[in-house]
């Protein structure tokens, strides 16, 4: 079965600093991974996603991912956060189910807190 | 397009009484699924549905009903509602993923249930 490991459950940094939120993943196969945000009273909004091919993957508000077979890893970047990037950030990995799409697994979260 | 909507956003039970929790998206998703989120735990699948009729157990279904009459919603229910089951719940939709491209999971804004 796959598990997701994110091993920061609260990280503080300064608004204009870069970012990087950590994501472990363990899964027998060539995985599909996820990084969804969850700002606070809302549901998640999905920032990017890796399938295949290029490992270094863009998505919304500026946010990259790359994915590293041989850490299982795929750790989120932003070179500048924003005051408003403070949510909660959830990595997730998605087994290919029976009816063709992905059952997602996901990690416990990070909270992002930006401080002026 | 209003996305995915959750009925109601909050809830209160007492110990042993039913309630059930509506889910509907106007994206013409074939796949809905249901998760719980709790603190420190991440999002954690209950049920989910692959087309109109059918449902399927998730990583945690005890205590839980599901149904899908019609495809663009997908129910909830608790017949004799815990403690334990105090959470926080999203609905989710997704379409097909054709070539690589689409699939991803479209979450609605959650229902915070409390069951004293």
């Amino acid at each position: 079965a796959q598990s997701v490991t994110q091993p920061d459950i609260h990280i503080t940094v300064s608004e204009g600093a870069s970012l990087e939120l950590r994501c472990n993943y363990s899964y027998g196969a060539t995985p599909y991974l996820f990084w969804y945000v969850q700002s606070p009273g809302q549901g998640l909004q999905l920032l990017l996603k890796y399938f295949s091919g290029d490992t270094l993957v863009q998505g919304i508000k500026g946010f990259e991912a790359e994915f590293k077979r041989s850490q299982s890893s795929f750790n989120l970047r932003k070179p500048s956060v924003h005051w408003s990037d403070a949510a909660e950030y959830f990595c997730a990995v998605g087994a290919p189910a029976n009816f063709g799409n992905e059952k997602l697994t996901f990690g416990t979260g990070t909270r992002l807190t930006i401080i002026p | 397009n209003a996305g995915v909507t959750q009925t109601p956003k909050f809830r209160v039970l007492k110990t042993g009484q039913s309630m059930t929790l509506l889910c509907a998206q106007d994206m013409n998703h074939e796949y809905m699924y249901w998760y719980r989120q709790d603190p420190g735990m991440g999002l954690r699948l209950i049920h989910y549905s692959v087309g109109e009729g059918t449902t399927a157990k998730g990583e945690v279904p005890d205590g839980y009903n599901v149904s899908r009459l019609k495809k663009q919603n997908f129910l909830l229910g608790l017949e004799s509602a815990a403690p334990s089951q105090t959470s926080v719940y999203f609905c989710a939709s997704s379409g097909l993923r054709t070539n690589g491209k689409g699939g991803e999971q479209f979450f609605g804004p959650g229902t915070r249930l409390t069951v004293l």
